[in-house]
């Protein structure tokens, strides 16, 4: 098993451009989440996904958009890129809910946007 | 609002001791309470999970206790050794599907 996926590792990105961060698991999980990690934070839950079809907001969702029409993907949309968005993302997925479960994490997307 | 303090950024010790960090909230207490190793460049990888009504936890070299009343986890690596060292974060989880992190403790192991 691969486990967690994110494409791509490093970007940089001008303010007001979009993007979409890939992400894939392999592990036929039904819980996806996005997480961002700023310096010195803790990890903030961006959005998250009880299942195919399913989304909902974390704890900031403002800037971003989800989908998740397979179980094995969850891209996660920038549509206008802001400074505040420099950070590095990470997908993560577990089999039941996330409280109760371990989480895999993937490698992270690192994302400057100047 | 829910704040999370995971003691001091760095912890240094030297190889054998035992490493303890530490974890205290605020407010709500967890139904669980997660911990996760991150290395430098990398996503974070899970430890150990333990339940508001479970005291103790351990697994190999690894020890984690839960106190709902001075709201705190302290988690313990015995017999620590220099690949020990790594970003410990600590995790609280809620029925509700929010979990929230600390920011972690850097633990350098010194040989």
């Amino acid at each position: 098993n691969a486990g967690v996926t994110q494409t791509p590792k490093f970007r940089i990105l001008k303010i007001g451009q979009s993007m979409t961060l890939q992400c894939t698991q392999d592990m036929n999980h039904n819980y996806m989440y996005w997480y961002r990690q700023d310096p010195g934070m803790g990890l903030k839950l961006i959005y998250y996904s009880v299942g195919a079809g399913i989304t909902d907001k974390g704890e900031v969702p403002n800037g971003y958009n989800v989908s998740r029409s397979t179980t094995e993907d969850f891209p996660l949309r920038l549509e206008l890129a802001a400074p505040s968005q420099t950070s590095v993302y990470f997908c993560a997925s577990s089999y039941g809910g996330q409280s109760a479960d371990e989480q895999y994490f993937g490698p992270g997307t690192r994302l400057t946007v100047t | 609002s829910q704040k999370i303090e995971q003691n001091s950024e760095a912890l240094n010790i030297q190889e054998g001791k035992t490493a303890t960090l530490t974890c205290n909230y605020t407010n709500y207490s967890p139904a669980y309470l997660q911990w996760y190793r991150q290395d430098p460049g990398r996503g974070p990888v899970f430890l150990l999970l333990i339940r508001e009504n479970e005291k103790e936890k351990r697994k190999e070299r690894l020890k984690v206790t839960f106190d709902t009343t001075l709201k705190q986890s302290l988690f313990h690596i015995t017999a620590s050794q220099p690949a020990d060292s790594a970003t410990y974060l600590c995790a609280l989880g809620y029925n509700n599907n929010d979990m929230r992190f600390g920011a972690g403790t850097r633990l350098t192991v010194k040989p």
